[in-house]
C-alpha cells in the first residue's frame, strides 16, 4: 500500500530535549516535505527537500533540521525544542511538479 | 493579500443540499489545484485536481477552475454529515514541487 508514516504519532516532551520525528515514504517520491498546522494559521511548510542530500527551508523553519540521506526517508529534528513548537506536524510527499502531494497521519507533540 | 484565499466558514447545508465551497489565488503562475479533506486531528486527505479550465467531476465532487478569474471552487452534491470537515484548497506553481494551501473552509451538514 503506497503511504507516508511517521513515527511517533504523539509526543510529550520538555524544553530542551532534542527530538526526531521519523518520516518515510514508499512512493519512490522525489519531493518531501514538513509542515506543521496550527489553529488559525492552517498549514505552514517547515522544511522540504527536492531530491537525496537536497533541502531546503520553507516558510517557518526556525529551530528545526532535516536530513534527507536516504530517498524514501526525511526526519525532522528538534534539536532544543521549546513550548511554542507545539503543534501538529505532517511530512508530505509527492513526485513531481504535476504529482499529486500525500501526507502522513501527523504527530502531534507538546513541548512542556 | 494572501496567496490562497478561502473563507473560513462555517459553511453550513443540510443533509441532501449541494455545498459549495469557494477558493481564490493570486499568482497567475499557478498551474495545478487540488482540494483537501481534513477531519480534525486528522492529515489531509486528497479529494481532487484540476490542471486546466473547466470542470472535473469525481462521483459527488465537482472542482471547477477558471484560470482568467484566479478562481476554483469544490462542489459537493449530496451533502452527507460525513462531508463535514474542513476544506483545504492547495494551489501550486508553474514549475515548483510547492504547494501554497488556504486556511481551509469549515463545512457543516446538517442531519
Amino acid at each position: 500500500e503506497a503511504q507516508v508514516t511517521q513515527n511517533p504519532r504523539y509526543l510529550i516532551t520538555v524544553t530542551g530535549k532534542k527530538l526526531t520525528v521519523t518520516c518515510s515514504q514508499n512512493m519512490n517520491h522525489e519531493y518531501m516535505s514538513w509542515y506543521r498546522q496550527d489553529p488559525g494559521l492552517g498549514l505552514r511548510q517547515i522544511y522540504y527537500s527536492m531530491n537525496v542530500e537536497v533541502t531546503d527551508k520553507g516558510d517557518v523553519p526556525e529551530g528545526y533540521k532535516v536530513s534527507r540521506k536516504e530517498k524514501r526517508n526525511f526526519p525532522l529534528i528538534l534539536e532544543s525544542p521549546s513550548p511554542n513548537q507545539t503543534s501538529l506536524y505532517f511530512c508530505a510527499s509527492n513526485s513531481g511538479s504535476l504529482g499529486e502531494q500525500y501526507f502522513g497521519p501527523g504527530t502531534r507533540l507538546t513541548v512542556t | 493579500q494572501k496567496e490562497v484565499e478561502q473563507n473560513s466558514g462555517p459553511l453550513s447545508v443540510p443533509e441532501g443540499a449541494i455545498a459549495s465551497l469557494n477558493c481564490t489565488y493570486s499568482d497567475r503562475g499557478s498551474q495545478s489545484f487540488f482540494w483537501y479533506r481534513q477531519y480534525s486531528g486528522k492529515s489531509p486527505e486528497l479529494i481532487m485536481s484540476i490542471y486546466s479550465n473547466g470542470d472535473k467531476e469525481d462521483g459527488r465532487f465537482t472542482a471547477q477552475l477558471n484560470k482568467a478569474s484566479q478562481y476554483v471552487s469544490l462542489l459537493i452534491r449530496d451533502s452527507q454529515p460525513s462531508d463535514s470537515a474542513t476544506y483545504l484548497c492547495a494551489v501550486r506553481r508553474d514549475s515548483s514541487y510547492k504547494l501554497i494551501f488556504g486556511s481551509g473552509t469549515r463545512l457543516l451538514v446538517r442531519p
